[in-house]
């Protein structure tokens, strides 16, 4: 079956340390992107990427990083300047026409606490 | 610039009686808007969007959503509530030639259905 799976479920991260969120679609997707799910606010936007090794900033990029080096697979790191980094973290992928229509196909998802 | 607005955290509802989600959306260009339905701990689904065909959009498990261009909305409703309806609901608005990643998600609504 196509469709993007996220691992771990759950990540525990310890202070100063950086964590990896893997993301991976089989869905042959261009594009992919990474969102923030807090309590209330909705999902904000923190990196995407339309094609293999380019990415682009969202809104909340900031003590994060991505890579793009397979198309299938775009994985998120939290690192230590993200001094906020509780939250529920969703991948999602679409086709890349550009024209505004595309949906999004989301992974279940990763919750990452600070220990 | 776009923004979507969903009026109320949370609304409950009793089996069988209306739901009634309401999503406001600001656009300079028109728009293309989706709504996205999300069990715990899982990442969002698609259940309908607006393309600029038919401003009356069904989707899936007995939804549908009018788009109203006088009003700036796009309403979610469905006839009977079941208690699988139970989620949190996202509007989300996109334009013609952005890259569905920089779509603009609402706050979320949170549906409770009682018995």
């Amino acid at each position: 079956d196509g469709g993007i799976t996220q691992s771990p479920k759950y990540l525990f991260r310890k202070e100063g340390q950086n964590v990896t969120l893997s993301c991976e679609q089989n869905l042959n997707h261009d594009a992919m992107y990474w969102y923030r799910q807090d309590p209330g606010q909705g999902l904000r936007l923190i990196y995407y990427s339309q094609i293999v090794n380019d990415f682009q900033k969202g809104d909340i990029a900031e003590g994060y990083s991505v890579s793009r080096e397979k198309k299938e697979s775009f994985p998120l790191t939290v690192t230590s300047a993200q001094k906020n980094p509780t939250a529920f973290y969703l991948c999602a992928s679409s086709t890349s026409s550009g024209g505004g229509v595309e949906t999004q196909y989301f992974g279940p998802g990763t919750r990452l606490l600070v220990l | 610039a776009q923004s979507v607005t969903q009026l109320g955290s949370h609304v409950s509802v009793s089996e069988g009686a209306l739901v009634l989600l309401r999503c406001n959306y600001s656009s300079s260009v028109p728009p293309y808007l989706f709504w996205y339905v999300q069990y715990p701990n899982q990442g969002l689904q698609l259940l309908l969007k607006y393309t600029s065909a038919a401003t009356l959009v069904k989707g899936i498990n007995g939804f549908e959503a009018e788009f109203k261009k006088s009003e700036t909305s796009f309403h979610l409703t469905k006839p009977s509530a079941h208690m699988s309806d139970a989620a949190e609901y996202f509007c989300a608005v996109t334009t013609y030639n952005t890259n569905a990643g920089k779509s603009t998600f609402g706050d979320g609504t949170t549906l409770t259905v009682k018995p």
